[in-house]
This record gives C-alpha cells, structure tokens and sequence, in this order.
C-alpha cells in the first residue's frame, strides 16, 4: 500500500501566520491528492481534491501543490477557525490511505 | 441534499462481528461515478481507509484488513453494509461512512456521516 507521511504532526502558529504542511508519499502518485480538516468532535471535512482544486465554499487563503510524492497544504493567514487537524490523503490507488494528521494549535 | 447516517452496536465483545449500516440520500449509488466508503478513527489517533464500494459493485478493502472486512450495497433501501469479523478491543473507535465522488485515480471523500462510536469491550 501507499503510505503517506505528513510533517509535522503538530505545530504552533499565531493567527495571521503562514502555515504549511507537508504530506510526502511512499512511491510517485502524479497529483493524487486530496487534503481534509478536522475540529474535534466532528467529522472530517474535504478541503482541497486533485492537489489544488478548492472544495466548494472553502475559503481561497487554503492552497495545495505539490506532484510525484511530495506535497504541500498551505494557508496563507491563520484564522481563528483554522486550528484544527489536518489530513492528507492519496487516490492514485484504488486503496486509499491517509497521513497521520497535521495538529495545528494556538500558539 | 447529500446525508450519510452510519447505524450499529454502541458496544460489542471482542471476537464478535460488527455490522455497520450506512444509510444515505441525495446521490444514488447506481449512478457512476459514485461510491460509498468506510473510514474509522481510534480515539485521539488518525483517520484509518476501511473499504469501498462503487456504482458497479466493485468493492475494495484495506490490505491490513481485508480478511476481517465485508462491504455490500442495497441500492433499492439506500444502504452500504460494512461487517467486520473478530472483532479486537484495538477496533474500538469512531467509524465514519462517506461518499467519494470520482473515477479510479479521482476519488474524493465529499461527504462524511457524523460517525458511530464502537466500543469493543467484555
């Protein structure tokens, strides 16, 4: 199966900062990657499909790149509902496997 | 309006089998390419691919898994079944049903249940 390691898994940021997160897969998967947000205690949400492509009424501060195995999820201005845990996620393969998530705190 | 509603057993003993039901509206499973997808998270730990099923009845499992795990559909009540066989306190966790829209190689998880709490304990 593919793995997919995300970096780091946790970090500290300030609101207005520029955070970035970074999802490296085992084997070379073009731009197969999607990117999802979790607050605690609710379900995950689809954030980024296709390595950029914006889920609709996602805000345009959230960006993805990235292609072959290293990937990159980005926001350009934390805001005070960023803070949240972040996934990547690889659908080159039919079986489909997730990062171990990105923890983003209030620093 | 797409919802996803995963349904179960609370609370299960270990070495038992769970049967998990999703029911869902708003998309039609016979219509390709839709899919409907199994995800669990332990407490405190990542989210963990279970299996997946399409419009065509191909299903797919977690290779780790794939022995102890079972998905059909029932396109006629709107419901994917998941069982999971030999069951482990290890299992306890948090399962999610989701709707994944797109083609082999395009597959995105749009939409998620609120998720089920399982229990495995004796």
């Amino acid at each position: 199966d593919i793995q997919m390691t995300q970096s780091p898994s946790s970090l500290s940021a300030s609101v207005g900062d520029r955070v970035t997160i970074t999802c490296r897969a085992s084997e070379a998967i073009s731009t197969h990657v999607n990117w999802y947000q979790q607050k605690p205690g609710q379900a995950p949400k689809l954030l980024i499909y296709g390595e950029s492509n914006l889920q609709t009424g996602v805000p345009s501060r959230f960006s993805g790149s990235g292609s072959g195995t290293d990937f990159t999820l980005s926001i350009s201005s934390l805001q005070p509902e960023d803070f949240a845990t972040y996934y990547c996620q690889q659908c080159y393969s039919t079986l489909l496997t997730f990062g171990g998530g990105t923890k983003v705190e209030i620093k | 309006q797409v919802t996803l509603r995963e349904s179960g057993p609370a609370l299960v003993k270990p070495t038992q089998t769970l049967t998990l039901t999703c029911t869902f509206s708003g998309f039609s499973l016979t219509t390709s390419p839709m899919c409907v997808s199994w995800v669990r998270q332990p407490p405190g730990k990542a989210l963990e691919w279970l299996a997946l099923i399409d419009w065509d009845d191909d299903k797919y499992y977690s290779t780790s898994l794939k022995t102890r795990l079972t998905i059909s559909k029932d396109t006629s009540k709107n419901q994917v079944v998941l069982t999971m066989s030999d069951l482990d306190p290890m299992d306890t966790a948090t399962y999610y049903c989701t709707r994944i829209q797109g083609y082999r190689s395009y597959r995105f998880l749009d939409y998620w249940g609120q998720g089920l709490l399982v229990t495995v304990s004796s």
